[in-house]
């Protein structure tokens, strides 16, 4: 059963400390994602990567930074935690072309930031 | 830019009656739509998506989907809902990022209670 893996399910982390979330697909996706979903405001794009190395800005970067050395890993990086970043992150990958495949998800991390 | 719109946060249904989830669209071009599913705790899943072809779309569990063109919308329907149908609902449409890659963009969801 193909899947993406998020390392962490539930996360308590204090405020200031750097914070590695990391998530794992074995489908050979070109693309993956970082979103964070917060109740009324849906799912909200923080980073994604289309290839190895290679990062762009969702809509919401500030306070956040990414990592992809190899293919099927993406890590998202909290550089100094606040409690404003306390929220579910879900991590996704899709295969490269045009987009008619959609997401697959992983069970996402709850991050709690006291 | 391409958006969906869940007008409803939460829906509310008997058990065996027939429910919608309403879903509105706005984009340049023809519309990629999906729907996904969000248990408890979960991550999201996939139900089903309209590309192109026939406007009722079948997907999972029995859903299904209408694609209107006319009224630009994407509503989620099921003739019979089950208590464990209760979960949240989210909308998505295809968009092009200007690096060529394609991500989704997703409304903000809507609850549906199953009442038993």
């Amino acid at each position: 059963d193909v899947k993406v893996t998020q390392s962490s399910r539930y996360l308590v982390k204090r405020t200031g400390e750097k914070v590695f979330l990391e998530c794992v697909q074995d489908m050979d996706h070109e693309n993956m994602f970082w979103y964070r979903q917060d109740p009324g405001l849906g799912l909200r794009l923080i980073y994604f990567s289309y290839d190895v190395k290679m990062k762009e800005k969702g809509d919401i970067p500030e306070g956040y930074s990414v990592s992809r050395e190899k293919k099927e890993r993406f890590s998202l990086i909290l550089e100094s935690a606040s409690t404003n970043q306390t929220s579910m992150y879900l991590c996704a990958s899709s295969l490269a072309g045009q987009g008619v495949d959609g997401y697959t998800f992983g069970s996402g991390t709850r991050l709690t930031v006291v | 830019a391409q958006s969906v719109a869940q007008p409803e946060d939460q829906v509310n249904v008997a058990e065996g009656n027939p429910l919608t989830v309403k879903c509105t669209y706005s984009v340049s071009g023809n519309p990629y739509l999906f729907w996904y599913v969000q248990y408890p705790n979960r991550g999201l899943q996939f139900l089903l998506k309209y590309i192109t072809g026939d406007n009722l779309v079948k997907g999972s569990y029995g859903f299904e989907a209408e694609f209107n063109k006319s009224q630009t919308s994407f509503h989620l329907k099921k003739p019979s809902a089950l208590v464990s149908d209760s979960a949240l609902y989210f909308c998505a449409v295809r968009d092009i990022h200007h690096s060529g890659t394609y991500k989704y963009i997703f409304g903000t969801g809507t609850r549906l209670k199953v009442l038993a």
